[in-house]
């Protein structure tokens, strides 16, 4: 069975400040693949990211990056300079790869992380 | 490129009464999911199809839920009779395929409250 762990329940911080989001997940699945999603007051679940199981290269777009450590089973996430705008509710996510558990692509979720970004 | 659509985006019911939801996905897309959303908690799957037929309803509650996906387009999800813990947001996705990894796209949900 898959799990994942986001052990913030919710950050607070000031404009241009940085933080960083912890996502730890388990499976037994030798292919598998994390995301992460934001899920913003209007609800939609908005696609940030995705990393497979086989590459662990760092991930960096804008003021956003990610980092994916397969030895601690962790794929954090980093705002840089974070804006008001970024103010949401941060998911982290696991699929794995086989058909054969369930209907294939099943996410499973964390139990998000509230950021609160203030002026 | 349209999102996923679905409605209504608010539905407020009394408990032992019936609802549904209305989804329609992202064109071409052959797999739909239906994600339950309770205060608090991450999405979780509920069903799953690939076209119009189901490949994953292990956690879809089957005494008071259901679903379809006639002519693998749109799907409605449906409760009858609801229950107080039915309360929370109904999120549907697409994606291309149901290959691990696939992107799944999420409509704006439907939140539903039962008093």
């Amino acid at each position: 069975a898959q799990k994942v762990t986001q052990a913030q329940t919710e950050i607070s911080v000031v404009e241009k400040e940085d933080v960083t989001l912890d996502c730890v997940y388990e499976t037994r699945d030798t292919t598998y693949y994390l995301f992460w999603y934001k899920q913003p007051p209007s609800g939609e679940l908005v696609f940030l990211i995705r990393r497979n199981s086989f590459d662990e290269q760092n991930e960096i777009s804008g003021r956003y990056s990610w980092n994916f450590q397969k030895s601690t089973s962790s794929f954090n996430f980093t705002i840089t300079a974070s804006q008001v705008v970024d103010s949401a509710v941060y998911f982290c996510a696991l699929s794995v790869s086989t058909i054969l558990t369930g209907g294939g692509n099943k996410l499973t979720f964390g139990t998000g992380t509230q950021l609160k970004v203030e002026l | 490129e349209a999102g996923v659509a679905q409605s209504p985006r608010y539905k407020i019911i009394e408990k032992r009464q019936s609802v549904a939801f209305w989804c329609n996905p992202i064109s071409g897309h052959a797999t739909l999911y239906w994600y339950q959303q309770i205060l608090g908690q991450g999405p979780k799957l509920l069903i799953q199809f690939q076209n119009n037929g189901v490949v994953d309803d292990s956690q879809l509650p089957k005494d008071r839920f259901s679903a379809e996906r006639l002519k693998g387009v749109d799907s409605t999800l449906k409760i009858q009779p609801a229950k107080l813990e039915d309360s929370a947001v109904y999120l549907c996705a697409s994606s291309l395929d149901r290959v691990g990894g696939t992107e799944a796209f999420f409509g704006q949900g439907t939140r539903l409250t039962v008093v």
